[in-house]
């Protein structure tokens, strides 16, 4: 069975400081990993995934987040916080092969104050 | 750029009434999936759909709900005897075979009163 967590319900940052989102991912099969955004009354963007090869991925909107297998993490990251940042996160597993449905965290919004 | 559509986009519905909500993927899609969020709660997996049938459905997914592909771009999501606690937003997603990034819809917010 797969699982993911994201810790930190809330995650309030200042405008231009660091965002550091946590994931952790829970798969007895390699996973596939993704982070998918929404913003207020939206449906959920793609922000960046994870499959195979490199390990660091980049993303839209200056996001990029690290696989790193001994860790079962896949944690987000964007140096320099904007307003528009400001939104709900989402971490999600599935694995390759299969009809691969996605497993979500609960979600950390977001919040980036002046 | 191609997207995925729902609508409507808000539906409020008595309980014990029949609601169909509706999805048009990504015209060359071939993977379908409905999904929940039930406010202030994680998106959960309801249901997946290949070659014209379903090929996994979550526990949530019971007698109640059935999907359809009635036509070449339709995906719908029925719920026949709607529950107080089938409230929630429910999405709709597509993918292309051999790629594994599931495009999601805007969503459909069904209230139950």
């Amino acid at each position: 069975a797969q699982s993911v967590t994201q810790l930190g319900s809330h995650v309030s940052v200042s405008e231009g400081a660091l965002v550091l989102l946590r994931c952790n991912y829970s798969s007895s099969v390699p996973p596939y990993l993704f982070w998918y955004v929404q913003y207020p009354n939206q449906g959920l963007q793609l922000l960046l995934k994870y499959t195979t090869g490199a390990t660091l991925v980049k993303g839209i909107n200056g996001f990029e987040a690290e696989f790193k297998k001994s860790e079962t993490s896949f944690h987000l990251t964007k140096p320099s916080a904007h307003m528009s940042d400001a939104a709900e996160y989402f971490c999600a597993v599935t694995r390759s092969g299969g009809y691969n449905k996605l497993i979500f965290g609960a979600g950390t919004r977001l919040a980036v104050h002046p | 750029e191609p997207e995925v559509t729902q609508t409507p986009s808000h539906q409020v519905t008595q309980m014990g009434q029949e609601v169909i909500l509706h999805c048009v993927p990504i015209s060359n899609h071939l993977y379908f999936y409905w999904y929940r969020q039930i406010l202030g709660q994680k998106v959960e997996f309801l249901v997946s759909f290949y070659n014209n049938e379903i090929s996994e459905k979550s526990e949530i997914f019971d007698d109640q709900f059935s999907v359809e592909r009635p036509d070449g771009s339709n995906f719908t999501l029925k719920i026949r005897s709607t529950k107080l606690e089938d409230s929630a937003m429910y999405f709709c997603a597509s993918r292309l075979q051999g790629e594994e990034t599931q495009y999601f819809g805007p969503g459909t917010r069904l209230l139950v009163l």
